[in-house]
């Protein structure tokens, strides 16, 4: 089955700074990779996904890159606030086989101000 | 839109006892229901895909015997935890998938169900 890595578990960064979290995954067939942000206590939050027919996408301050031919996906977010404090997760799926989600461990991000 | 709701929020109950939590898509139709387990600082690991009118799929090491999943209907999926030891204490998170557009889906997580038993 699909395996998710997740890097680092824990990252710290001053507000305005960026942060950036790399995710690789095991199984060449999966093709759909979502972020999740989730705070404490509450459901996981949608914040951006890619397909593998795109190689980056962007929304504001969040991106994400694919790199298909080294399995792994990366989430930045630039100009970090201190809102953006949360637990980060990737997660892989192959999207014709049902959408079961495969997550990563997880990235505890802190932005101080 | 894509809005889950899970019910109870929060739930303790005695050792022994059994608890249902039932998850809702309010605004689309949810052919397939995922349930997760999140313990304090870990991910959200996969116990189950439920699917509308068949028999939930369970993954390895999950007891299909203590965690009773219904998907009756298009817009609600319960999971039922019978027999529920101090063990079972974990964040119960539902998801559902919504079908956008040709093939892609994308899946919308619910509130959580805090289960704690005594």
């Amino acid at each position: 089955g699909e395996n998710v890595e997740q890097h680092p578990s824990t990252l710290s960064v001053q507000e305005g700074d960026s942060a950036v979290i790399k995710c690789t995954y095991s199984d060449s067939a999966s093709n759909y990779f979502p972020w999740y942000k989730q705070e404490l206590g509450k459901r996981p939050q949608l914040i951006i996904d890619i397909r593998s027919n795109v190689g980056e996408k962007k929304d504001q301050r969040i991106a994400v890159t694919l790199n298909k031919t080294a399995k792994h996906f990366s989430l930045h977010i630039t100009e970090t606030q201190p809102e953006d404090s949360a637990v980060y997760f990737c997660a892989a799926s192959q999207e014709t086989s049902g959408s079961r989600l495969t997550f990563g461990e997880g990235t505890q991000l802190t932005v101080n101000p | 839109g894509a809005v889950v709701s899970q019910h109870p929020s929060r739930v303790i109950c005695k050792s022994g006892t059994s608890v249902k939590i039932e998850c809702r898509s309010l605004d689309f139709q949810a052919t397939t229901m995922f349930w997760y387990r999140q313990f304090p600082k870990q991910s959200l690991m996969l116990m189950a895909t439920s699917n509308e009118g068949s028999k939930a799929t369970y993954e390895q090491g999950v007891e299909k015997d203590k965690f009773l999943i219904n998907h009756a209907s298009l817009t609600l999926s319960t999971l039922t935890v019978t027999s529920a030891h101090p063990e079972d204490s974990s964040f119960y998170i539902c998801s559902a998938r919504r079908r956008t557009s040709g093939s892609t889906d994308t899946q919308y997580f619910g509130p959580g169900t805090r289960l704690t038993v005594l």
